[in-house]
């Protein structure tokens, strides 16, 4: 009963491109967070969009949201070896915060 | 530092018997949450808790029970660990049970029963 399912499940580029992660969910929300782990290490909070917002930005993130279509985007700019990490999307269900499977990027030098 | 700590940070256990998870946060955030990370299946939650004193059922809570005597501590018990709780375990807490604040999480919990 995930929330947010990603897609890609892997993606590896070179360095310099940009990176597209797409999320769908299921029931409405108000609003869709993104998450980067890196290997063994835990999740860390990368963006936030609510419901009322279609895009926002911070550094070389984009996230959009498309609340009729119930999917979000995540893009990121111009990637760096350093960006290769797993990327979750998480949503609200019933009062709970439940996370996709997320996409596996790999940023090669 | 404010944050939230797990321990241990990893545990070889005998099948059968009983573990407790620690979770300690720092910044008097309400909700608390469990997760177990598989290859391939991403987070899922197992149980969490939106203010102290108060438990609730995530996405696969069998096998699991938690308590929330206060609002800092959130331990996972195993009663009779079995060989497919071989996890990592994570931690974390929001302001707020999924209302839109951001959650914390802590380094994890890798636990192998065996």
């Amino acid at each position: 009963s995930q929330q947010g399912e990603e897609d890609p499940q892997a993606l590896s580029i070179q360095e310099g491109e940009n990176a597209t992660m797409n999320c769908s969910y299921k029931t409405s929300i108000n609003n869709l967070q993104w998450y980067r782990q890196n290997s063994g290490r835990g999740l860390v909070h990368l963006i936030l969009i609510r419901s009322n917002e279609r895009e926002k930005h911070s550094g070389r993130l984009r996230v959009t949201l498309d609340t009729s279509k119930k999917s979000s985007s995540l893009l990121i700019t111009a990637s760096r070896a350093a960006d290769t990490a797993s990327y979750f999307c998480a949503g609200p269900q019933g009062g709970k915060l439940i996370f996709g499977q997320g996409t596996e990027l790999s940023v090669k030098p | 530092i404010a944050g939230i700590t797990q321990a241990p940070t990893s545990q070889i256990l005998a099948a059968g018997r009983r573990m407790t998870l620690r979770c300690t946060q720092d910044m008097r955030h309400n909700a608390m949450y469990w997760y177990r990370q598989d290859l391939g299946l991403g987070l899922r939650l197992i149980h969490y808790s939106n203010t102290a004193g108060t438990t609730g059922k995530g996405e696969v809570p069998d096998g699991y029970s938690v308590s929330r005597a206060n609002t800092d501590d959130f331990p996972l018990t195993l009663a009779s660990a079995v060989p497919s709780q071989t996890s990592v375990y994570f931690c974390a807490s929001s302001a707020e049970t999924g209302l839109g604040t951001e959650a914390f999480f802590g380094q994890g919990t890798r636990l192998t029963v065996v």
